[in-house]
């Protein structure tokens, strides 16, 4: 089955850095990628996803980047700000249209 | 907005009991899932339905199972609950061949 690898677990940057979370997944037949966004206390949230006819989806300061020959994916996030601190999960489908499989989730830190 | 319901935020159960977890979504969506999720681990597949009376485990279905008897109503049964059980259950929804979620609150489930 599908198997999604996330790091790192936690991420500490400074206000106004950049963060880079990377995926990596095992199932070729996977074609759609999704990041979800967790604040404490909250439900996950969709932020941003992407298919596999595409390399990079932008929106904002946040971005995601796939490929496909090596089977990862990155969510890139620019210009931190301490509101992007949360739990971050990425997410892969074993086939099109089957369950999300997610990784274990990155903790990201933004301090001003 | 899509809303997805959980019935309870908080519950605590003893050792032994049947639990129910109630998940119902107001937007018609065909497809339903459950995962829990636990520090370390991420979010983790127990059971999905893509139409009514129909369900597909998922990565950790034992001690768990679950009924659709409605479209908008998908419920997680714990048979006899035990204490590794304790944990915050995540339901979802979607719709078919969009796969992006929508989550619900989640259940915090107690088992002592």
């Amino acid at each position: 089955g599908e198997n999604v690898e996330q790091h790192p677990s936690t991420l500490s940057v400074q206000e106004g850095d950049s963060a880079v979370i990377k995926c990596t997944y095992s199932d070729s037949a996977s074609n759609y990628f999704p990041w979800y966004k967790q604040e404490l206390g909250k439900r996950p949230q969709l932020i941003i996803d992407i298919r596999s006819n595409v390399g990079e989806k932008k929106d904002q300061r946040i971005a995601v980047t796939l490929n496909k020959t090596a089977k990862h994916f990155s969510l890139h996030i620019t210009e931190t700000q301490p509101e992007d601190s949360a739990v971050y999960f990425c997410a892969a489908p074993p086939q099109a249209g089957t369950a999300l499989i997610f990784g274990k989730g990155t903790t990201l830190s933004v301090s001003s | 907005d899509v809303k997805v319901t959980q019935s309870s935020r908080y519950l605590v159960k003893r050792t032994g009991e049947k639990v129910f977890l109630e998940c119902v979504q107001d937007m018609d969506h065909e497809n339903m899932f459950w995962y829990r999720q636990d520090p370390g681990l991420g979010l983790r597949l127990i059971y999905f339905s893509y139409d009514v009376k129909m369900k597909e485990k998922g990565d950790i279905p034992e001690g768990y199972s679950v009924s659709r008897e409605k479209k908008e109503r998908f419920s997680l049964i714990l048979e006899s609950a035990s204490t590794n059980q304790t944990s915050m259950y995540l339901c979802a929804s979607s719709f078919p061949g969009r796969e992006g979620y929508t989550f619900g609150s989640g259940t915090r489930l107690t088992v002592v």
